[in-house]
């Protein structure tokens, strides 16, 4: 598509409850991040997919969140027994691959808003 | 990791009006990039610029690498310029670590 796709663009759900976010980045755009954007910490990063290679998850806070990306494109953040902590704004973006210390410009979602009450 | 802070924390402009927005980072960079972030919520890429000089439109940026620092121009300032500018800085790997942003409010 023209841009990274999010979905659902809100949520609200109970605490102990599962969820999960979907991100479809731009056609051709082999990276893809995760980002979460909360009051008091900001924008943080949480994982991070590279074609086929192993993904980096090192930024996911705890094992109650897990990510996949399927076919190298669309990708979805899962999050169980979710936690009042985990409200925020959680963002996916997608860039060009880039070579080693060689960067693209990232373009972000529009983000999915979790309420978790 | 790599620190990063923006100055100022908030602006406040009238239209029209030039300002300079500036990043300073704790530690040597190959990332660097500038985002604007609307009052919709909406992350708008403005520039990669790990270093050198680039302009679009109204907008420009410089990063000077060897000092640590980048600085993003806005002239002519309009309201849709509103928002929150980001700067995300990487080291040896494609992680961006973000400061915590420059609210500018410009007003009719």
């Amino acid at each position: 598509g023209a841009g990274v796709s999010q979905s659902p663009s809100n949520k609200v759900t109970e605490k102990g409850k599962d969820v999960e976010l979907r991100c479809d980045p731009i056609s051709g755009h082999t990276a893809l991040y995760w980002y979460r954007q909360s009051l008091g910490q900001g924008l943080e990063f949480l994982i991070y997919f590279q074609g086929n290679s192993a993904p980096d998850k090192s930024g996911l806070p705890s094992d109650r969140f897990s990510a996949e990306r399927t076919g190298g494109s669309v990708s979805t953040l899962t999050i169980q027994r979710t936690q009042q902590e985990d409200s925020a704004v959680y963002l996916c973006a997608s860039s060009l691959p880039g070579a080693p210390k060689s960067y693209y410009g990232y373009t972000f979602g529009s983000g999915t808003r979790l309420t978790v009450v | 990791g790599i620190q990063v802070e923006q100055s100022p924390p908030d602006l406040i402009l009238q239209e029209g009006a030039n300002s300079t927005l500036r990043c300073n980072f704790s530690d040597s960079v190959n990332n660097l990039q500038w985002f604007h972030q609307n009052p919709w919520g909406q992350l708008i890429n403005l520039f990669y610029i790990p270093s050198g000089t680039k302009q679009n439109g109204r907008l420009s940026a410089t990063t000077v690498a060897t000092e640590r620092y980048s600085l993003l121009y806005i002239s002519s300032s309009q309201t849709t310029d509103s928002g929150v500018y980001f700067c995300a800085v990487g080291g040896s790997n494609y992680k961006l670590t973000f400061g915590k942003g420059t609210l500018l409010t410009v007003n009719p």
